[in-house]
């Protein structure tokens, strides 16, 4: 089936600096990939949603400069997470669409990101 | 008010229980529900689609209501394995596109 790689899966980073994560589809091409957070004991809420080739679209109240999405290929979406600060701590997933599943997309294993 | 809304749990259920989730949404126009589970600090899985008709897989009976933008899951003979949190998730269409939103979740804990 439908497979996304997400890394790293695990990182810990000093407030102020930039931490990148991948998210991959390996087995498909994925023109459009979403980007989720999720904060302890909350829903996964959706940041934006990335088009390959062009600019990405962020969720009202997420900032797009803070939160950078590069989408260059049909298999590669990377988040950005720029100056980070601890209130940025959180699990981040990504999601690509394939239509070869039931319902169309398939998750990563997730990020879960600590700022210290 | 949320897009999607769930029981708040926790459901603290013996093994071999019957129990039954509760989630609504908002918007008339989304088109497609899932039930997705979660264990912790993993990433989401899908359950199993929910239609209008009821569908049923196994153990699990998902159903949708559309006039009242409700859908249910019922979770028979429960197993400890079936300890989780349970996601209610909806597929939102904007413009050409269609994204997934999530319900909060409802934690499940079956005990022996």
């Amino acid at each position: 089936g439908a497979v996304v790689s997400q890394h790293p899966s695990r990182v810990i980073c000093k407030s102020g600096t930039s931490v990148k994560i991948e998210c991959r589809s390996l087995d498909f091409q994925a023109t459009t990939m979403f980007w989720y957070r999720q904060f302890p004991k909350q829903s996964l809420m959706l940041m934006a949603t990335s088009n390959e080739g062009s600019k990405a679209t962020y969720e009202q109240g997420v900032e797009k400069d803070k939160f950078l999405i590069n989408h260059a290929s049909l298999t590669l979406s990377t988040l950005t997470v720029t100056s980070a600060h601890p209130e940025d701590s959180s699990f981040y997933i990504c999601s690509a669409r394939d239509r070869g599943t039931i319902n169309g997309y398939t998750f990563g294993s997730g990020t879960r990101l600590t700022v210290v | 008010r949320k897009e999607v809304e769930q029981d708040p749990g926790p459901f603290n259920v013996p093994e071999g229980a019957t129990v039954a989730f509760n989630c609504t949404y908002s918007n008339s126009a989304s088109q497609s529900f899932f039930w997705y589970r979660q264990d912790c600090r993993k990433e989401p899985k899908l359950l199993m689609s929910v239609y209008s008709s009821g569908n049923e897989d196994g153990r699990f009976t998902a159903q949708l209501n559309r006039a009242s933008q409700y859908i249910s899951l019922l979770i028979r003979d429960s197993k400890l394995s079936d300890s989780a949190t349970y996601l209610c998730v909806v597929n939102r269409i904007r413009g050409s596109q269609g994204n997934l939103i999530f319900g909060k979740g409802t934690k499940l804990s079956v005990k022996p």
